[in-house]
């Protein structure tokens, strides 16, 4: 089973809204990852957990709160979202973070619009 | 800088090869990987390559490396329809704590029946 789930697929969600995405995966990987991605963009890197702990953040605003309740769950809680938030975000899964080589596992994405 | 460059967008007919192209920027990436996104879809790993090696062949995908040059590319055999996508290139960078994956900019590949 090399497979990452997120759900939503969809989100709506508006200025003053308080939302979570989720996203899970059972291949025992310790690492986890939140992307984001605008249209005809590549993939921006959020946040990085390893073995639970936060080791990544990339300078993200605090209206994203990443959580990692344990190594199967990665939750990204959103508060006081702007319209320019909207995107495709991504969750990946891997090894440990460490490897050197690491497959990154890859979830369908939320697609999410802030109005 | 700390950009990964790829061209915007590529057009081949069916039947053709394809070849995809990348300038990636930190010479000490141990690895570099190839993902395809296809519309409204997460990233699919196509291959990846260890910097050590100048070619790697997998059924219709052969990747070339020129670490010299930092380029990569990506050909595709005999391409289908169902190649059209979004391809990235990927180099993989330590991030202080972990590794991380920096993303090439993206081809979009459009195959003409």
């Amino acid at each position: 089973d090399t497979e990452v789930t997120q759900t939503p697929k969809h989100l709506v969600m508006g200025m003053t809204n308080k939302k979570s995405l989720k996203c899970e995966q059972h291949m025992g990987h310790r690492a986890m990852y939140w992307y984001k991605q605008k249209a005809k963009k590549p993939p921006e890197l959020m946040f990085v957990y390893s073995y639970e702990k936060l080791s990544i953040n990339e300078s993200v605003p605090s209206r994203f709160s990443p959580e990692c309740p344990n190594s199967s769950l990665l939750n990204l809680h959103l508060h006081a979202l702007q319209p320019e938030d909207s995107a495709l975000y991504l969750c990946a899964s891997s090894q440990d973070g460490w490897q050197a080589q690491e497959t990154q596992y890859f979830g369908p994405g939320t697609r999410l619009l802030v109005l | 800088g700390e950009d990964v460059e790829q061209s915007l967008f590529l057009s081949v007919r069916e039947g053709d090869s394809s070849v995809i192209n990348c300038t990636y920027t930190d010479s000490s990436s141990t690895y570099l990987y190839w993902y395809k996104q296809e519309p409204g879809a997460g990233l699919q790993l196509l291959t990846y390559i260890f910097s050590n090696m100048d070619m790697k062949q997998d059924q219709r995908l052969t990747v070339l490396l020129n670490k010299k040059d930092k380029h990569l590319s990506l050909r595709i055999a005999d391409t289908q329809t169902g190649d059209s996508a979004i391809y990235f290139c990927a180099e993989s960078r330590y991030g202080g704590a972990t590794n991380k994956l920096i993303f090439g900019t993206g081809t979009l590949l459009a195959v003409q029946p």
